[in-house]
């Protein structure tokens, strides 16, 4: 079965830091993984996504992901953190036969001025 | 582009009354539309897939004839929530998923809240 293990409920980073949120899945076959953000009451809002190619993906906001096929991660990272980075951070993956996507537990990523 | 926009964003009902929750994709046509539920500090959980023209498809555990998906056109889903009890308070996401296929990621709607008293 396909599952997404985010590890940390929350993730805490000075402004200016670098940040990683972590994101590890068991998919059977080649994945599609995604990152998004949700801010409060809001719905989801796409940062990322990896399809195939290159292993560093970058997004919006300054956010970049690293596909490690070896160790079936897909953590989350940014150089420099901004207060207004602070959310809740979802990494999802699909199977590429078929359109469902499974979303890990969420991390939530506060970011200290 | 790609923009998902459900209405109402929040709603409040009382108990054994039913509501309904519209999803639109304003600036493209969505073969597929998904119903998303979302508990508080939990994460989403796909209820229902829908394709225009036909019947949603439900996750195990979902009650159809409790939330009634119709998607009655290519920018339109409703999700109606039938006879709602305070348990069914939550907050319920739709996405929305292009003509070009399978590689077009979902795009999100902003949510709606719903409370049943």
């Amino acid at each position: 079965a396909q599952s997404v293990a985010q590890p940390e409920d929350q993730v805490n980073v000075a402004e200016g830091n670098p940040l990683t949120v972590k994101c590890t899945y068991s998919v059977s076959g080649n994945p599609y993984l995604f990152w998004y953000v949700q801010y409060p009451n809001r719905g989801l809002q796409f940062l990322l996504k990896y399809i195939t190619g290159d292993n560093l993906v970058k997004g919006s906001y300054g956010f970049e992901a690293e596909f490690n096929k070896s160790q079936t991660s897909f953590h989350l990272k940014k150089p420099s953190a901004l207060v207004s980075d602070s959310a809740l951070y979802f990494c999802a993956v699909r199977g590429r036969d078929t359109d469902k996507l499974i979303f890990g537990t969420g991390t939530r990523l506060q970011v200290f001025p | 582009g790609a923009v998902v926009s459900q209405h109402p964003s929040w709603v409040i009902c009382k108990s054994g009354t039913s509501v309904k929750i519209e999803c639109r994709s304003l600036d493209f046509q969505a073969t597929t539309m998904f119903w998303y539920r979302q508990f508080p500090k939990q994460s989403l959980m796909l209820m229902a897939t829908s394709n225009e023209g036909s019947k949603a498809t439900y996750e195990q555990g979902v009650e159809k004839d409790k939330f009634l998906i119709n998607h009655a056109s290519l920018t339109l889903s409703t999700l109606t929530v039938t006879s709602a009890h305070p348990e069914d308070s939550s907050f319920y996401i739709c996405s929305a998923r292009g003509l070009r296929g399978w590689n077009n990621e979902q795009f999100f709607g902003p949510g709606t809240r719903l409370t049943v008293l």
